[in-house]
């Protein structure tokens, strides 16, 4: 069975940082690209990024691009989110989605983790 | 940068045909995928480039893609089907994926 796991997710002050996880079980990760998709609380599904299989291919959705860093280690079946000089507007659920190529199609999807961007 | 567009909502009897839009300029040169997101709990995927099903998804969920619009169409409505659907695509030209803004189903 395919689980998605995030964790990381917090209350942090305008500016700052935080780093979100994602555990992947029930597949074989290496073989798959995935996504960071996010949802603020009442409102619709944002994508935020993605990464291809071996990390070298990335692409970031122009709201956090310079702010956000998407990486992966195959080994250890983890897929993570680096977010820096967070704003307001980066307050949402933010989801990890396996993607099946060529049509980046997000077949699977975790539950979930809270950033709250508050002062 | 690409926009897809979809009603806020659509309300049905149990029963009857449910039909979600999603409009896009020449959508019909895109894949076009569709996506279930109940109270609480995160998206799942119904139906795929225009109109294949992922395994465990009953037959009731069918999709189109023609011209300018995209149509999911959910027949003989049951109250667990009541949600938001979202359709999504894959922009080749900015390399980002798009999402419409959601329609939520309302059984009456």
């Amino acid at each position: 069975e395919v689980q998605l796991v995030e964790s990381g997710g917090g209350v942090v002050r305008p500016g700052g940082s935080l780093r979100l996880s994602c555990a992947a079980s029930g597949f074989t990760f290496d073989d798959y690209g995935m996504s960071w998709v996010r949802q603020s609380p009442g409102k619709g599904l944002e994508w935020v990024s993605r990464i291809n299989w071996n990390g070298g291919s990335t692409g970031y959705a122009d709201s956090v691009k310079g702010r956000f860093t998407i990486s992966r280690d195959n080994a250890k079946n983890s897929l993570s989110l680096q977010m820096n000089s967070l704003r307001a507007e980066d307050t949402a659920f933010y989801h990890c989605a396996r993607v099946l190529d060529p049509a980046r199609v997000f077949d699977f999807w975790g539950q979930g983790t809270l950033v709250t961007v508050s002062s | 940068s690409y926009v897809l567009t979809q009603p806020p909502s659509v309300s049905v009897a149990p029963g009857e045909t449910a039909r979600f839009t999603c409009g896009g300029n020449n959508i019909r040169t895109k894949s076009v995928h569709w996506y279930q997101q109940r109270p609480g709990q995160a998206p799942v995927l119904v139906v795929y480039d225009d109109r294949d099903r992922p395994s465990g998804i009953p037959e009731r969920f069918s999709g189109s893609n023609s011209g300018n619009t995209a149509t999911l169409t959910i027949s003989r409505v049951e109250a667990g089907d009541e949600a938001d659907y979202y359709c999504q695509v894959w922009d080749s030209n900015s390399d980002h994926s798009i999402f419409g803004g959601g329609t939520k189903l309302t059984v009456l």
